[in-house]
């Protein structure tokens, strides 16, 4: 089963628009939910993260928007550049532990210029 | 002066050989993973360690077996190796204080193809 689902699998858009991808959980006991960003050839690098006593986080560009009730967090990326191109993780993790990083199954994103 | 260094980044071999995976970082970190990427990028956790002590073990064929001579170093060794091991190996690193997420540092990536 697929604890984490993420949408859509790729998307394109143009420089300057507003890039969205949303994830969804299942188990509530996750408490620490990142995204992380995979340019090819690389490995995943944090872009950031978000804890539930919070409903959004912004760092530059990108922001988390977060809904605990509906059990959703999503990242928008705000003017969105060629240099974001890449493909984006979200993923969740639960206190306690093993701090085991559950990942969602990406979405490449293509910024056209 | 990388973070997190895996050995070899290209692996080309052919099915029921014997290979290992080599990852080192240089963080001071106490906590290392090994993951697999698979063709159609899906990141999935093998295994965990935190001062050498194996602390995840997911479902993964005992073919594959972890070994962390001390807490800078976790390699991968795996046994008879089949079509289906074709992926991408990623080695990463976390410093976990007092149950305090902290961000995991991931290496290169080690491309392995089974002929």
């Amino acid at each position: 089963q697929q604890q984490v689902k993420q949408s859509p699998q790729s998307l394109i858009v143009q420089k300057g628009g507003i890039s969205i991808i949303n994830c969804a959980y299942e188990n509530t006991a996750f408490d620490y939910f990142p995204w992380y960003q995979q340019f090819p050839g690389k490995g995943p690098a944090l872009l950031i993260a978000i804890r539930p006593d919070v409903s959004e986080k912004k760092e530059g560009r990108f922001t988390i928007s977060f809904n605990k009730s509906a059990k959703q967090f999503s990242l928008h990326i705000m003017d969105s550049q060629p240099g974001d191109s890449a493909t984006y993780f979200c993923a969740a993790s639960r206190r306690g532990g093993s701090e085991k990083l559950v990942f969602g199954k990406g979405m490449k994103l293509t910024v056209n210029p | 002066d990388t973070a997190v260094s895996q050995t070899p980044k290209y692996l080309v071999t052919q099915m029921g050989n014997d290979k290992s995976i080599k990852c080192e970082q240089n963080l001071g970190h106490d906590t290392m993973y090994w993951y697999k990427q698979d063709s159609k990028k899906f990141l999935k956790i093998m295994f965990s360690y935190n001062n050498k002590e194996l602390i995840i073990n997911e479902t993964v064929p005992n073919r594959f077996s972890p070994k962390s001579p001390d807490k800078a170093h976790l390699n991968l060794h795996i046994n008879s190796l089949e079509l289906g091991d074709s992926a991408v190996y990623f080695c990463a690193s976390s410093q976990n204080t007092g149950g305090i997420r902290e961000t995991q540092y991931f290496g290169p990536g080690t491309r392995l193809l089974v002929l």
